[in-house]
């Protein structure tokens, strides 16, 4: 199965501030990543999944992207609202099978 | 509007099976989507278990795989996980969801609230 290392496992930023997420794989990936926001004690809830697609009712200040160091979820301009836990998610479309990065925990300072 | 509704103990025995079931409420299990377990350990990540689609066929973690049997019963609209020989490492939220595999990529577009599990004697 596919691992995924994510980092930072923590960040500690102010509000207005970017934060950048990265997520890369113990091999070469064929599909895009999820990446879900975890409020405490809740279910995560998925941000955006493929390459620009966004879930209904997510602010546009959330985005993904690629580089070499692998992929990234970019927080525009953090916001109050934006603490919790974000994981990324990979999986091929056949078979089915998920793995999801060690999570990043983002407070607001 | 759509729920997944998770069921089972909250409290059960090492080397015991755990048996959860999870309900599906106002959408149909035939549908064109796979069906899953995830789990939460406390204070630490996600975990994929395994997925179903309502055909039967089954798909699960490679570390979990000895242990692990996923069912489906269409007429109750219900999806079932078996975890055998628990210990205390199988203590965990437990969370039933739906899979959206769609041509690039699977990801949980719906989750249930997620059911505590604690194993202990």
């Amino acid at each position: 199965d596919i691992q995924m290392t994510q980092s930072p496992s923590s960040v500690s930023a102010s509000v207005g501030d970017r934060v950048t997420i990265t997520c890369r794989a113990s091999q070469g990936l064929r599909s895009w990543l999820a990446w879900y926001q975890q409020k405490p004690g809740k279910a995560p809830q998925v941000l955006i999944y493929s390459a620009s697609s966004v879930q209904s009712g997510v602010p546009s200040r959330f985005s993904t992207g690629a580089s070499e160091t692998g992929f990234t979820l970019t927080i525009s301009s953090l916001q109050p609202e934006d603490f919790g836990t974000y994981y990324c998610q990979q999986a091929n479309t056949f078979p089915p099978i998920l793995s999801f990065g060690g999570g990043t925990k983002v407070e607001i300072k | 509007q759509v729920k997944l509704q998770e069921s089972g103990p909250g409290l059960v025995k090492p080397s015991v099976t755990l048996s959860l079931t999870c309900t599906v409420s106002n959408y149909s299990i035939t549908s064109d989507y796979y069906w899953g377990w995830i789990r939460q350990p406390p204070g630490k990540g996600l975990e994929w278990i395994a997925n179903i689609y309502h055909s039967g066929s089954t798909y699960y973690n490679s570390s979990l795989q000895s242990r692990v049997t996923m069912s489906v019963d269409t007429s109750k609209n219900e999806f079932s996980l078996k975890l055998k020989y628990v210990t205390a490492a199988d203590t965990a939220v437990y969370y039933c969801a739906r899979v959206d595999c769609s041509d690039t990529t699977c990801y949980v577009d719906l989750w249930g609230q997620g059911t505590q599990v604690t194993v202990s004697s």
